[in-house]
């Protein structure tokens, strides 16, 4: 089956630090993989996202690139911010015919704090 | 371009009540998703509605159910409510077709509370 585990926190950093956090998945397909972020109180947003292996996707200066071979999509940043602050989500669509289009498997979601 | 709005933001129920959560879709968007976090958890799919049918659902009982409107907006009922269903209920919507790589569009949620 589907399932997508993600590096537990929470995580708490300070300004301009290395942000690495974790992500495996297990698909029976071809996935697309996703990273969402939630800021409090909000819903969730699409951060970044890869349809293809060895793609890299980048958005607001966090990356995660797709990697088939270790089954990884792991978020890094180079230097965070106090605006940095929520809860990240990593995230595979099953893609392909035959799949529910709207169905994406979640893992369980990391806090972020970074302190000034 | 209008987001994905949801209605109530929050409410109080008591066990073996009904409630209805609504949701409206991004524009141009035709399928709407219906997804429930638990509180420290991640979003779990409930189900997905495109062309007014239900379209895949998840590990959820009967008493969840749902409807899709013509103009692609959505409910999702939850009847004989019971304590473990207390949790965000968030809506997504996107656009079925070619290309599409499943990116989904979500709303700010309801949050639910049985007491």
């Amino acid at each position: 089956g589907n399932s997508v585990t993600q590096m537990e926190g929470p995580v708490t950093l300070s300004e301009e630090a290395f942000l690495t956090i974790n992500c495996t998945y297990t698909a029976t397909g071809y996935p697309s993989l996703f990273w969402y972020v939630q800021y409090p109180g909000e819903g969730l947003q699409l951060l970044l996202k890869a349809t293809k292996a060895d793609v890299k996707g980048s958005n607001k200066g966090f990356e995660a690139t797709y990697r088939k071979e270790t089954t990884s999509f792991h978020l890094e940043k180079g230097s965070v911010q106090v605006s940095d602050s929520a809860v990240y989500f990593c995230a595979l669509s099953e893609g392909g015919r035959g799949s529910t289009l709207g169905r994406l498997y979640f893992g369980r979601g990391t806090q972020l704090t970074v302190w000034p | 371009e209008t987001g994905v709005t949801q209605s109530p933001t929050h409410l109080i129920k008591t066990r073996g009540q009904q409630v209805t959560l609504r949701c409206s879709s991004q524009s141009g968007h035709n399928t709407v998703s219906w997804y429930q976090q638990a509180l420290g958890q991640g979003p779990q799919f409930i189900f997905q509605y495109y062309r007014e049918e239900e379209n895949g659902r998840g590990n959820f009982p009967p008493r969840f159910s749902g409807l899709q409107f013509p103009n692609y907006s959505s409910e999702l009922n939850v009847n004989a409510l019971e304590l473990d269903d207390s949790a965000l209920y968030l809506c997504a919507s996107s656009r079925a077709g070619r290309g599409n790589t499943g990116e989904l569009f979500f709303g700010e949620g309801s949050r639910l509370t049985v007491l």
